[in-house]
């Protein structure tokens, strides 16, 4: 079955270190996101992707990018990592190849906290 | 102002209980609405589109109203199962993916 995956599930790290968080999915979606979820405000639209090679920033992008070089990937890096940056992240994908275009398919998440 | 927002709750009902949420939106320019649901420390699932004429699926209805920006969500006869985080969700920009999310309203089921 297709699916879309996160790796690693929980990471704790140090301020200042680069983390990168993996995202992988079966569903040949054009459409890759990355979200961080914090109490009072919901999901956050980091990057996301349109396709191979393509990148766009959201709304809470600093600090943080991606990069495309396959349709089943999108890595998140943090560059320098903040205790702000203590997060849940969720990955999802959408497009062509399952589903509704409109329907965003969720990763199970990376909960990271930055000491 | 948000351009999503929900009352968070909780919401506490008894099994078999009718339970409404509203959500509301601040533009008017869009153009695709869903609800998700979230279960406590999982990712968020789609529950359901909304159309502009109303839709049903099973004990769940979705609701929307365009011109006072608002959607809606009724559960009928809830179950314990139903307890979860309900996300109000909005596509604003035609052509683009891109999806806003409320902050979600929280539904507690108690037997």
């Amino acid at each position: 079955d297709a699916e879309i995956t996160q790796s690693p599930r929980h990471k704790i790290t140090e301020t200042g270190r680069q983390v990168t968080l993996a995202c992988h999915q079966t569903w040949n979606h054009n459409n890759m996101f990355w979200y961080r979820q914090d109490l009072g405000h919901g999901l956050r639209l980091i990057h996301y992707s349109y396709g191979v090679q393509d990148t766009n920033k959201g709304e809470v992008s600093d600090g943080y990018s991606v990069s495309r070089s396959n349709t089943e990937d999108l890595p998140l890096t943090l560059e320098s990592a903040a205790s702000s940056q203590t997060s849940v992240y969720f990955c999802a994908s959408s497009g062509p190849g399952a589903g509704a275009t409109d329907t965003q398919y969720f990763g199970p998440g990376t909960r990271l906290t930055v000491l | 102002r948000k351009e999503v927002e929900q009352d968070p709750g909780p919401f506490n009902v008894p099994e078999g209980a009718t339970v409404a949420f509203n959500c509301t939106y601040s533009n008017s320019a869009s153009q695709s609405f869903f609800w998700y649901r979230q279960d406590c420390r999982k990712e968020p699932k789609l529950l359901m589109s909304v159309y502009s004429s109303g839709n049903e699926d099973g004990r769940f209805t979705a609701q929307l109203n365009r011109a006072s920006q608002y959607i809606s969500l009724l559960i009928r006869d809830s179950k314990l199962s139903d307890s979860a985080t309900y996300l109000c969700v909005v596509k604003v920009n035609p052509g683009f993916q891109k999806l806003v999310f409320g902050t979600g309203t929280r539904l507690l089921v108690s037997p």
